[in-house]
């Protein structure tokens, strides 16, 4: 079954602490993003990678680091430094950044992050 | 900041209506895509248009591109209460030496039976 996965589907953070949200794809595709989506509203890119070991900041990306070892594999951390994590998180992959049909993106189910 | 914004931000209409929502963005584009998301779920691809395309139709979907205006609009005819859900267009534009998909900020799209 091809696709894009997303673990876990809920997380809890304490104050201060780092947490790591998995992405994973088995599509072979080439890019790679991580997206915050808040209540009621669209979402905006945290990070994109279009290659393996390569990676950018996107519009907020403050608070935030990511990885891309892998070309499989994606995974944001969200540090103690990210004074509102509190959102749904989510991953998408296509099969490359570079403009035409090859850019339709794939999305996993989401990560709902919340600090207690 | 988002490069798309979508208008109206909630739609409400009756089943068998046609719904049309429509999406501005602020630079030059290689093509513009249009996502559902039903609520608490990740977002699904319905329809991508390039932008030397001027129209495109998929199913009960249309999809129109004016770039001289920088804007779109997305038409989904003879609605159901299944098509209730966000919707939102995203484009793929080139900055910093990059290309990135960027979403605007969503149609809510309640439909009633």
């Amino acid at each position: 079954d091809g696709g894009i996965t997303q673990s876990p589907k809920y997380l809890f953070r304490k104050e201060g602490q780092n947490v790591t949200l998995s992405c994973e794809q088995n599509l072979n595709h080439d890019a790679m993003y991580w997206y915050r989506q808040d209540p009621g509203q669209g979402l905006r890119l945290i990070y994109y990678s279009q290659i393996v070991n390569d990676f950018q900041k996107g519009d907020i990306a403050e608070g935030y680091s990511v990885s891309r070892e892998k070309k499989e594999s994606f995974p944001l951390t969200v540090t103690s430094a990210q004074k509102n994590p509190t959102a749904f998180y989510l991953c998408a992959s296509s099969r490359s950044a570079g403009g035409g049909m090859n850019t339709e993106a794939f999305f996993g189910q989401g990560t709902r992050l919340t600090v207690v | 900041s988002q490069q798309g914004e979508e208008d109206p931000q909630a739609l409400s209409i009756q089943e068998g209506e046609n719904a049309t929502m429509n999406c501005s963005y602020k630079t030059s584009i290689n093509n513009l895509q249009w996502y559902r998301q039903n609520s608490g779920r990740g977002l699904v691809h319905l329809i991508l248009i390039r932008s030397n395309e001027r129209e495109k139709h998929s199913g009960r979907l249309r999809v129109t591109l004016d770039t001289s205006k920088k804007s779109s609009s997305l038409l989904i005819t003879a609605s159901r209460a299944a098509d209730t859900a966000s919707y939102f267009c995203a484009t793929v534009g080139y900055s910093g030496g990059y290309n990135k998909l960027i979403f605007g900020a969503g149609t809510r799209l309640a439909v009633h039976p």
